[in-house]
């Protein structure tokens, strides 16, 4: 069974602009969340997707928004991007059913000039 | 009160010793602790998790001790191998029907096991 797959795998951005991340999530899997992962700040929850509606939203600014397709497939988009956007953008997918376990993929290193 | 704090920050062993990471945690309504071990260039990957109504959990040289009163947990790993050398996550989340789960993530340990 393939695993979660997220494209772009590197991302060079300038100030300014925006970007969409793509992730794939494990088949069957229906849940979709998203983490940013940094140096300073560690691993953190940004949202996640269920049946195409935002179940959950960690504390990030409105410029960072996702969406979840009938396929499942989810997309993260960064508006406006800061010096600061710069990390690994992980999605992690999983059933969606108590205590169980999040798989995440490789990630997508993005880097803002 | 949805922190996790986890140390050391970084460890060094010898091949065949034991490695022991620490995490406590302060919401009293997580219901899961999962263990992530990562490398270099690749996502987090599940090395093993418990419950709270379980003390101790072992899978293969990987053992979790967890302490509900103290809110504490720890990852053990016996027999410590230079391939083990990556950085581990605790991490504890509570499941919601209408909320899903989200992991709330330690700091990291950077293990390096010398051969």
């Amino acid at each position: 069974k393939a695993g979660v797959t997220q494209t772009p795998r590197y991302l060079i951005k300038t100030r300014g602009q925006q970007v969409t991340l793509s992730c794939s999530p494990i088949s069957g899997h229906r849940s979709v969340s998203w983490y940013q992962q940094t140096p300073g700040q560690g691993l953190q929850f940004l949202f996640e997707y269920f049946s195409e509606t935002q179940r959950n939203k960690g504390n990030f600014p409105g410029r960072f928004s996702g969406r979840q397709f009938s396929n499942s497939r989810s997309e993260m988009n960064v508006s406006t991007l800061e010096l600061g956007d710069s990390a690994l953008y992980l999605c992690a997918s999983s059933w969606a059913v108590p205590q169980e376990t999040q798989y995440f993929g490789p990630g997508t290193r993005l880097l803002v000039l | 009160q949805q922190q996790v704090k986890q140390s050391p920050q970084s460890l060094i062993v010898q091949k065949g010793g034991i490695s022991i990471i620490n995490c406590a945690y302060e919401n009293t309504a997580f219901d899961y602790f999962p263990w992530y071990q990562q490398f270099p260039g690749k996502g987090p990957a599940l090395l093993i998790a418990i419950r709270p109504d379980v003390s101790e959990k072992k899978e293969g040289r990987f053992t979790i001790s967890f302490n509900k009163s103290a809110k504490q947990f720890s990852l053990h790993i016996m027999d410590s191998q230079p391939g083990d050398s990556a950085t581990y996550f605790c991490a504890a989340s509570k499941w919601g029907e209408t909320s899903g789960s989200r992991l709330t993530f330690g700091e990291g340990t950077q293990l390096t096991v010398n051969p």
